[in-house]
C-alpha cells in the first residue's frame, strides 16, 4: 500500500507564480485534507474534503483552492504565489470524521 | 478554540528509560485524540488513536491514556532506544474537520 503520496517533495517558486501541489490516496478514503507546518505555529489546516465533489475551507485557506473530482485525488493550488506560502505542506486522509488520520510526506514550497 | 499544549518543548534522556510526553488540551469536548512521530524532514506517522470513550490504547512499547475531564494525555514510552528520536505530536478532534495539533515534543534518546 502506498497510503498518501504527495509531489513534489520539494519546489521553489517565484513570488506571482502559480503551481498546484498534488496529493493521492489508494485507501479509499472519503476524507482528505491539506495542512501546513510552519515554525513555532504547529499544524493549521488549509482546506477539507469530505468526498468527491465536496470541499470545505479551513482556517487559513487564503491563497489556495482546491477540488475532488475523485476519491483518490486532493490537488492544492496557489494561485499567485506569496512568500508568506515557504512553507512544508501536508495532505491527510481517513475513512471517517473521527477516524485514524494517515499524512503523506510532505512539499516543502520555498517562495522567493 | 481548541488550544492543545505539550510539554516538555524538548526532551534528551539515556538509552532504556521509560519516559512520558505529556498533552493538554482546553476544550474537553473531544471525538478523539491521535499521537504522531515526525522524523526531521519526513511526514507524520501515525502512532495511537484514542476515542473519547477510551482511557487507554497501547501498541507494543508505546501507551497512550487520555482523560477527556482533565483535558490531559500522556504518552508513555518504555525501555526507550535510540531509533526513538523523534518530534511527537499530539492532535486533538472536537466537532467540525480539523485536527488541532500542539506543537509537539522532539524527544532525543542517547545510546
Amino acid at each position: 500500500n502506498a497510503g498518501v503520496t504527495q509531489t513534489p517533495k520539494f519546489q521553489v517558486l517565484k513570488t506571482g507564480q502559480s503551481m498546484t501541489l498534488q496529493c493521492a490516496q489508494d485507501m479509499n478514503h472519503e476524507y482528505m485534507s491539506w495542512y501546513r507546518q510552519d515554525p513555532g505555529m504547529g499544524l493549521r489546516l488549509i482546506h477539507y474534503s469530505v468526498g468527491a465533489g465536496i470541499t470545505d475551507q479551513g482556517e487559513v485557506p487564503n491563497g489556495y483552492n482546491v477540488s475532488r473530482s475523485t476519491t483518490e485525488d486532493f490537488p492544492l493550488r496557489l494561485l499567485s504565489a506569496a512568500p508568506s506560502q515557504t512553507s512544508v505542506y501536508f495532505c491527510a486522509s481517513s475513512l471517517g470524521p473521527n477516524t485514524e488520520a494517515f499524512f503523506g510526506q510532505g512539499t516543502r514550497l520555498t517562495v522567493v | 478554540k481548541q488550544e492543545v499544549t505539550q510539554i516538555p518543548a524538548a526532551l534528551s534522556v539515556p538509552e532504556g528509560e521509560n519516559l512520558v510526553l505529556n498533552c493538554s488540551f482546553t476544550d474537553s469536548a473531544i471525538y478523539n485524540l491521535q499521537w504522531f512521530r515526525q522524523d526531521p524532514g519526513k511526514g507524520l506517522t501515525s502512532l495511537l488513536l484514542i476515542q473519547s470513550s477510551q482511557r487507554e490504547q497501547t501498541s507494543g512499547r508505546l501507551n497512550a491514556s487520555l482523560d477527556k475531564s482533565s483535558g490531559r494525555s500522556t504518552l508513555y514510552i518504555a525501555a526507550s532506544q535510540p531509533g526513538d528520536s523523534a518530534t511527537y505530536l499530539c492532535a486533538v478532534k472536537n466537532s467540525g474537520y480539523a485536527l488541532n495539533f500542539g506543537k509537539g515534543t522532539s524527544l532525543l534518546v542517547t545510546p
